[in-house]
């Protein structure tokens, strides 16, 4: 079982649509979380931390539920700017150092 | 931009032959991070330099190799390459801060083993 899953869609939206992401992590050890935005033959970028009280910044609102090992990401009013692929990705501690591992990421692509 | 730079861009070799790819750190930054991107898969962690001493691995094999220097920039280096090889490798920067280091990435090298 891959540490991080992810469904990889690709997911096609209209734009202003609500879409939602999913992803399950393996490793009860993992501490940190968080959404990383890949846009074509780019590198990835952070868009956001997510937390287990969940956390909300613009239209993007990511929720952590450590019981199930679930994270997700909800997009409202997507725009056009949106269309990238989302990595899921943990963070462990092992000794000495950190390491993120990522999901193989999740295709949106919004549509006028 | 993270500040954080790597090169060459673009990279085309062949089987057998050895390659070298670089990364610059973003200011302040202590912690080199090296990942492998193939197609279609999320970045893998390939391995970590802390003060030019590499202090974590992933599952990669010994012909995967780096080195750290004093400006914290960092090289990477894969000996013997395989078809396999061919991905977008992708170095990130942090600053250690006991594992609540956020990871800058740098845009990239994209290698192609024919």
């Amino acid at each position: 079982r891959k540490e991080v899953e992810q469904d990889p869609g690709p997911f096609n939206v209209p734009e202003g649509a609500t879409v939602a992401f999913n992803c399950t992590y393996s490793n009860s050890a993992s501490q940190s979380f968080f959404w990383y935005r890949q846009d074509c033959r780019k590198e990835p970028k952070l868009l956001m931390s997510v937390y287990s009280s969940g956390n909300e910044d613009g239209r993007f609102t990511a929720q952590l539920n450590r019981a199930s090992q679930y994270i997700s990401l909800l997009i409202r009013d997507s725009k056009l700017s949106d269309s990238a692929t989302y990595l899921c990705v943990v963070r462990r501690r092992n000794s000495g150092y950190s390491t993120l591992t990522f999901g193989k990421g999740t295709m949106l692509l919004v549509s006028p | 931009e993270t500040g954080v730079t790597q090169s060459p861009t673009h990279l085309i070799k062949t089987r057998g032959q050895q390659v070298t790819l670089r990364c610059s750190s973003q200011s302040g930054h202590n912690t080199v991070s090296w990942y492998q991107q193939a197609l279609g898969q999320g970045p893998q962690f390939i391995f970590q330099y802390y003060r030019e001493e590499e202090n974590g691995r992933g599952n990669f094999p010994p012909r995967f190799s780096g080195l750290q220097f004093p400006n914290y920039s960092s090289e990477l280096n894969v000996n013997a390459l395989e078809l396999d090889d061919s991905a977008l490798y992708l170095c990130a920067s942090s600053k250690a801060s006991g594992g609540q280091e956020t990871q800058y990435f740098g845009p990239g090298t994209r290698l192609l083993v024919l």
